[in-house]
């Protein structure tokens, strides 16, 4: 069935090294791929996404890229800051448009 | 509003008892999801309202819980005779109609419902 993997539940980093988070999909058919952020006590936030006809998108401080071979996803934050700090979820849109969640991996950034 | 806004944001009942949770989506977005997160843990997909389109309840976990969208804007979930293992945070999002623009879904801040 549908479903969407973390390889590791909780990343501990450095404050100013680089973070990279891992998510594997199943779903060979998902055209589109959405990371979130979640902190404490709130719903989750968009980080960035990407279409499947892309492997690699870049934002503000975050890269997003996506191996279609292997069906692997991953996030990547540079000079991660303190306020890096939260729970991060890939999503892939399925057949019928609606988001699949993975489990979640918790970014700890030390100071 | 500016945001997907829930209410309550804590709910305490008792076991066998009906709670209702409501979420108001961001103006103008067409399409409705609302997905049920357990401590620790990812967010599960319960319902999802797209325009005047028959809801995708392939997620609702049994016949207790039910949700409506009431003028394609404000929706109700409900879950009757709660058990304890309902206890969970329930999370709203909304979005404009997918498109070449992308997916984005806007997240409340969630209803935390604890079922003694």
């Amino acid at each position: 069935g549908e479903s969407v993997g973390l390889h590791l539940p909780t990343l501990s980093v450095q404050e100013g090294d680089n973070s990279i988070i891992n998510c594997a999909y199943s779903n060979s058919a998902s055209d589109y791929f959405i990371w979130y952020k979640q902190e404490s006590g709130k719903g989750p936030q968009f980080i960035i996404d990407i279409r499947s006809n892309m492997d690699k998108r870049q934002g503000q401080r975050v890269t997003v890229l996506l191996n279609k071979t292997v069906k692997h996803l991953s996030l990547q934050i540079a000079a991660t800051q303190p306020g890096d700090s939260a729970v991060y979820f890939c999503a892939e849109r399925g057949n019928t448009g609606k988001l699949i969640f993975g489990q979640g991996t918790t970014l700890q950034v030390k100071p | 509003g500016a945001g997907v806004s829930q209410s309550p944001s804590n709910k305490v009942t008792e076991k066998g008892k009906d709670v209702e949770l409501r979420c108001d989506p961001i103006s103008g977005h067409t399409a409705l999801y609302w997905y049920r997160q357990s401590l620790g843990q990812g967010l599960e997909f319960l319902i999802y309202f797209q325009g005047n389109s028959a809801p995708d309840k392939s997620g609702l976990p049994s016949d207790r819980f039910s949700a409506e969208r009431t003028g394609g804007s404000v929706s109700t979930l409900t879950i009757q005779r709660t058990q304890q293992e309902d206890s969970a945070v329930y999370l709203c999002a909304s979005s404009r109609i997918p498109g070449l623009a992308g997916y984005e879904q806007f997240f409340g801040p969630g209803t935390r419902l604890t079922v003694l």
